[in-house]
């Protein structure tokens, strides 16, 4: 079982909908929790961070539930500009070691 | 402005050579880390380092090797041994501890074996 695992879509949407990501993981000693984005051929960058207690950034909401060792990202009013692959990634702090572990991403394209 | 440099952007490199990528960072985090990405794919943790002179095998290990020497530098060996190098390789820092762990990500290598 992979530490990390999203549905890689593709989800196509029309603009204006309303959008839901979902990841798990395996490792419950994972401690921080963050949603990506990754454009085509470009590097990751970190659409928010995923706190105990749920967050809200403008269109995206992210929630964690530790029991069920499970992440989600809702994207509401969705844009063109949203069209791109969101990575789950989780943070497994060890022995001093911090491991970032990446799900394989799910890949969004928003249409007219 | 603080950031993270990986170079070459695009690397060539004959079958049987090995190619060194390069990776340096000036945010001061002691945190450091190389991903491989194929097309279609999510990234694949290769080596990663927490302080200077030790890094730790990732899921895909074989055929690539480190160093960290400095805290601000960590070279990626892309060796003989490694099978499939033509890849998408992404170099990140963070900060250590279970907190405050956003990584940062410099624009990549992309590495063709001709």
């Amino acid at each position: 079982r992979k530490e990390v695992e999203q549905d890689p879509g593709p989800f196509n949407v029309p603009e204006g909908a309303t959008v839901a990501f979902n990841c798990t993981y395996s490792n419950s000693a994972s401690q921080s929790f963050f949603w990506y984005r990754q454009d085509c051929r470009k590097e990751p960058k970190l659409l928010m961070s995923v706190y105990s207690s749920g967050n809200e950034d403008g269109r995206f909401t992210a929630q964690l539930n530790r029991a069920s060792q499970y992440i989600s990202l809702l994207i509401r009013d969705s844009k063109l500009s949203d069209s791109a692959t969101y990575l789950c990634v989780v943070n497994m702090f060890s022995g001093g070691y911090n491991k970032l572990i990446f799900g394989a991403g799910t890949r969004l394209a928003v249409h007219p | 402005d603080g950031g993270i440099t990986q170079s070459p952007k695009y690397l060539f490199r004959k079958e049987g050579q090995n190619v060194t990528l390069s990776c340096e960072q000036n945010l001061n985090h002691d945190a450091m880390y190389w991903y491989r990405q194929d097309p279609g794919q999510g990234l694949r943790l290769i080596y990663y380092s927490q302080i200077v002179n030790d890094f730790q095998k990732g899921d895909i290990a074989e055929g690539y090797s480190v160093s960290r020497e400095k805290k601000e530098s960590f070279p990626l060996t892309v060796t003989s041994a490694q099978k499939n190098p033509t890849a998408f390789y992404l170099c990140a820092s963070t900060l250590t501890g279970a907190k405050n762990t956003e990584a940062f990500f410099g624009q990549g290598t992309r590495l063709t074996v001709v």
